[in-house]
């Protein structure tokens, strides 16, 4: 089993560009979840969705939107990227309910310039 | 906002010493988390709490869980060099709803030297 697969692994964009950051889970997962990790910050919670058609906010939401078409996909959408948004993603899917069942992808580094 | 704090911020060690770090909040959680990241990759899980006082190992890691509930403790005894890396806590917080998502630490940044 792939786990929890992330492309691209590295992108760069120019600010207001837009772009789509894939993942996808092979493990019948209903939650998954995207994070932001910046240096000193620890990763913080942009999206999630807690199974097919239904997402909601996490802790920093803004400039990035999210759908849930299937149980295995969960890409994150950057409508206008801006500078602020340059950091690394990690894309997160478990079991629901089941904390400790988070498994994380390898992320994907952004540089927005 | 960040739930958890997590000190100290880095460590650098000698290879063969023994490590600790902490994580407190001020909120009481249910459940302990700790992970470490190794460079270029995603979070993996190392230990997980789930009862005040619960001391767990895995392997030369031994994390408890705070009798506050409001903390918790990674130490890693005989520190090696793939002990190199990223060491987050994270806890479960309530999104809408019932449904939990984790909350995580700063995170402590390890480096052993040689």
């Amino acid at each position: 089993n792939a786990g929890v697969t992330q492309t691209p692994k590295f992108q760069v964009l120019k600010t207001g560009q837009s772009m789509t950051l894939q993942c996808a889970q092979d493990m019948n997962h209903e939650y998954m979840s995207w994070y932001r990790q910046d240096p000193g910050m620890g990763l913080r919670l942009i999206h999630y969705s807690v199974g097919a058609g239904i997402t909601d906010q996490g802790e920093v939401p803004n400039g990035y939107n999210v759908s849930r078409s299937t149980t295995e996909d969960f890409p994150l959408r950057l409508l206008s990227a801006a500078p602020s948004q340059t950091s690394v993603y990690f894309c997160a899917s478990s079991y629901s309910n089941v904390v400790v069942g988070y498994t994380f992808g390898s992320g994907t580094r952004l540089t927005v310039v | 906002g960040q739930q958890l704090n997590q000190s100290p911020q880095s460590m650098f060690i000698q290879e063969g010493e023994d490590v600790s770090m902490n994580c407190t909040s001020s909120s009481i959680f249910n459940t302990w988390l700790w992970y470490k990241q190794d460079p270029g990759e995603g979070p993996v899980l190392l230990i997980a709490l789930y009862k005040a006082g619960e001391l767990t190992s895995n392997g030369r890691l031994t994390a408890q869980f705070g009798i506050t509930r409001k903390d918790s403790f990674l130490n890693i005894s005989a520190s090696i060099p793939s002990d190199v890396g990223i060491y987050f806590c994270a806890g479960p917080i309530f999104s809408s709803g019932s449904a939990r998502q984790l909350t995580f630490g700063s995170g402590t940044q390890l480096t052993v030297l040689p």
